[in-house]
């Protein structure tokens, strides 16, 4: 499987917009990225899921160039209740089915 | 609103206790993960299963875990005996498809451990 490697932690202020880039160097062909969120206390949830280009939701958007080396999580105008961990993860198309999750990225949001 | 449920939300025992956490997963949901989450080692991966199939469980100390599926709607995990290094949250996690595209786990609560 495809390790990724993120930021351990991220501080930002409320209004403003965040980017939390993710490396996937070795990601293959049938992979696709996909975005879970942790508020303490709570299990992950998913955000959002991309193979190529830009996908948007009503959460976030999410930017894949090319060479889908890298994703870049783009959350926008953050509020105190964005603070949360972030993982992305590389999810691979085949009978393994394993799903395995990173450190992921701290996000802290301040007043 | 669907949901996976997860018992205990909390349960503290003494060393050496049989553990038994349980999961009902979504209704219709094919797929059933297992994670324990702790401070240093983050969220690990424990077993999994596929319409009702262990699929891996190489995750799991073999010696005292074992995990199971007794029908579609009923997931357990069982430590015996526990150990104050079992102590952390367990995630039970449901979801539809094999891997890849459109697959999206839906976690409970957890359930948490404390080995005294």
């Amino acid at each position: 499987l495809a390790k990724t490697t993120q930021p351990i932690s991220m501080d930002s202020y409320e209004g403003q917009e965040v980017n939390i880039t993710c490396s996937h160097n070795n990601i293959a062909t049938n992979d696709y990225i996909t975005w879970y969120q942790q508020f303490p206390s709570q299990g992950p949830r998913f955000i959002i899921q991309g193979y190529k280009t830009k996908v948007t939701n009503e959460v976030a958007s999410l930017f894949i160039p090319a060479d889908r080396k890298s994703s870049t999580l783009s959350l926008p105008r953050v509020s105190l209740s964005d603070t949360a961990v972030y993982y992305c993860l590389v999810d691979r198309t085949s009978n393994t089915g394993k799903l395995i999750f990173g450190q992921g990225t701290t996000l802290q949001v301040k007043p | 609103d669907a949901r996976v449920t997860q018992t205990p939300r909390h349960k503290v025992t003494e060393m050496g206790q049989e553990v038994t956490m349980r999961c009902q997963p979504i209704l219709g949901h094919n797929t059933v993960f297992w994670y324990r989450q702790t401070m240093m080692q983050g969220l690990e991966l424990l077993a999994y299963f596929r319409n009702r199939a262990p699929l891996d469980d190489s995750g799991m100390p073999k010696d005292r875990f074992s995990a199971e599926m007794p029908d579609a709607t009923l997931a357990t995990l069982k430590i015996q005996p526990s150990e104050p290094r079992d102590s952390a949250v367990y995630f039970c996690a449901s979801g539809l498809g094999t891997s890849g595209r459109d697959r999206e786990l839906f976690f409970g609560e957890g359930s948490r451990l404390t080995v005294l």
